[in-house]
């Protein structure tokens, strides 16, 4: 079967930096989503990897492993406004993007 | 870029009752799926099309739901004979398709209650 794995829920302090974990295991792999998704509202694009190494986009960045089937999301100087759901999500071998169901970032002043 | 549109906001309907939803993607955007989200869950995909055409529908998916997209531009998902499993958060997202890297782009979903 496909699976992927984050943790449910996260806190972090305002100014902070966290990491948000993802394992996967999925049949082939065409590349790797981070979304973000505050309540009530649509998720939100936030960083895509295909290839091995570090993404970075001002305070968000994402890395990625194939050979251990692993991703995190990093966030730097942490916002209040940052306090949303995190998701992330592989394409397979045919092309289809598979969910986690992602980490609920919980940012305290 | 006006964004992915869905309509209404929020529908509630009594069980067996019949329900369409409606979405308006990006319009230069030639791929628009459907999903169903639950709280705490990640998106479950429903079905997509490119343009016109009807490429795949998930299996789990039950034959009283149905979607269209009769000119390639807006889609409509019907659900016949609601049952209060269907209860959830229906999104819309749509891509330029043209790169396996496009992401997907979201509306802001339709929240179907059954009672």
């Amino acid at each position: 079967g496909q699976n992927i794995d984050q943790p449910t829920e996260m806190t972090a302090t305002e100014g902070a930096i966290v990491q948000i974990n993802c394992t996967y295991q999925t049949s082939g792999f065409n590349g790797l989503f981070w979304y973000q998704q505050h309540a009530g509202e649509a998720p939100t694009f936030l960083s895509y990897n295909v290839l091995d190494g570090l993404e970075e986009k001002g305070r968000f960045s994402s890395f990625l492993s194939r050979s251990k089937g692993y991703s995190y999301l990093l966030l730097k100087e942490l916002q209040m406004k940052d306090s949303a759901s995190y998701l992330c999500a592989v394409k397979d071998s045919n092309y289809q993007l598979i969910w986690g169901a992602g980490t609920k970032l919980i940012i305290k002043p | 870029d006006t964004g992915v549109s869905q309509d209404p906001r929020h529908k509630i309907t009594k069980r067996g009752q019949n329900v369409t939803f409606r979405c308006d993607p990006i319009s230069e955007h030639n791929r628009l799926y459907w999903y169903r989200q639950t709280l705490g869950q990640g998106p479950e995909f429903l079905t997509y099309f490119q343009n016109e055409a009807q490429l795949e529908k998930s299996r789990l998916l039950s034959d009283r739901f149905s979607a269209e997209r009769p000119k390639g531009s807006f889609s409509t998902l019907e659900i016949q004979r609601t049952e209060q499993g269907d209860s959830a958060m229906y999104l819309c997202a749509s891509s330029l398709g043209e790169t396996e890297s496009s992401p997907l782009h979201f509306g802001n979903g339709t929240r179907l209650t059954v009672t």
